[in-house]
């Protein structure tokens, strides 16, 4: 089957645009999460929705920051003003949801969008 | 200081060796502890997870969780050209706080 998808693969922009990153999650997955990879670093978490709304958005690092995920499926990262310091590797993963105490639910991960800001 | 640290390698081992990884933590809070792979330009996909403390065996990967000490480690056995990758460990505080909290990631190059 399908896995965690993400668009697009590959962005480039200059300082201070607008940038939207898409995760198709897998289906029947209701939680969701978004994560940054910098370079050399492990993958940091940004925000975690379960269903529509964003259970734990700690890791969004300021306001330029915003997630979406209007019907519970399909998630939107929104970058303000972006910085070159925003230049990462975007992750998205989906899960399942949780089955109780001593049961992981695994987070698959899609393939990532890398981000260039100029 | 990070809440979880690891060496980031590279680590480079001849086809055959007995490889081991490892993670120190800080958080006494962290319940589930994950082995992730990343091959380059990949996302992280899950090898193994131990729930609490002990040791979990899957083929020629085995994984220790220390909760007393704030260590795991991951062995891989007879290791593979095709196990070169970065490996993650991760972890995570359980039930209701499922992010992950990733450490650095080690670099492992097997070579025939």
């Amino acid at each position: 089957g399908a896995g965690v998808s993400q668009t697009p693969s590959n962005k480039v922009t200059e300082k201070g645009k607008y940038v939207e990153l898409r995760c198709d999650p897998i289906s029947g997955h209701t939680a969701l999460y978004w994560y940054r990879q910098s370079l050399g670093q492990g993958p940091e978490f940004l925000i975690y929705f379960q269903g529509t709304g964003a259970a734990d958005d700690s890791g969004l690092p300021n306001d330029r920051f915003f997630a979406v995920r209007p019907e519970g499926s399909v998630s939107t990262l929104k970058i303000q003003r972006t910085e070159r310091g925003d230049s990462a590797v975007y992750l998205c993963a989906s899960s399942f949801e949780n089955r109780g105490t001593g049961f992981y639910n695994e987070q698959f991960f899609g393939p990532g969008t890398r981000l260039t800001v100029l | 200081q990070k809440e979880v640290e690891q060496d980031p390698g590279p680590l480079s081992v001849p086809e055959g060796a007995i490889v081991s990884l490892n993670c120190t933590y800080s958080n006494s809070a962290f319940q589930y502890f994950m082995w992730y792979r990343q091959y380059s330009r990949k996302g992280p996909e899950l090898l193994m997870y131990t729930y609490s403390s002990g040791n979990k065996e899957d083929g020629r990967f085995t994984a220790q969780v220390d909760k007393s000490s704030k260590y795991i480690s991951l062995f891989i056995r007879d290791s593979q050209p095709s196990d070169s990758a970065t490996y993650l460990c991760a972890m995570s505080g359980g039930l209701n706080t499922d992010k992950l909290i990733f450490g650095t990631g080690t670099r492992l190059q097997v070579f025939p």
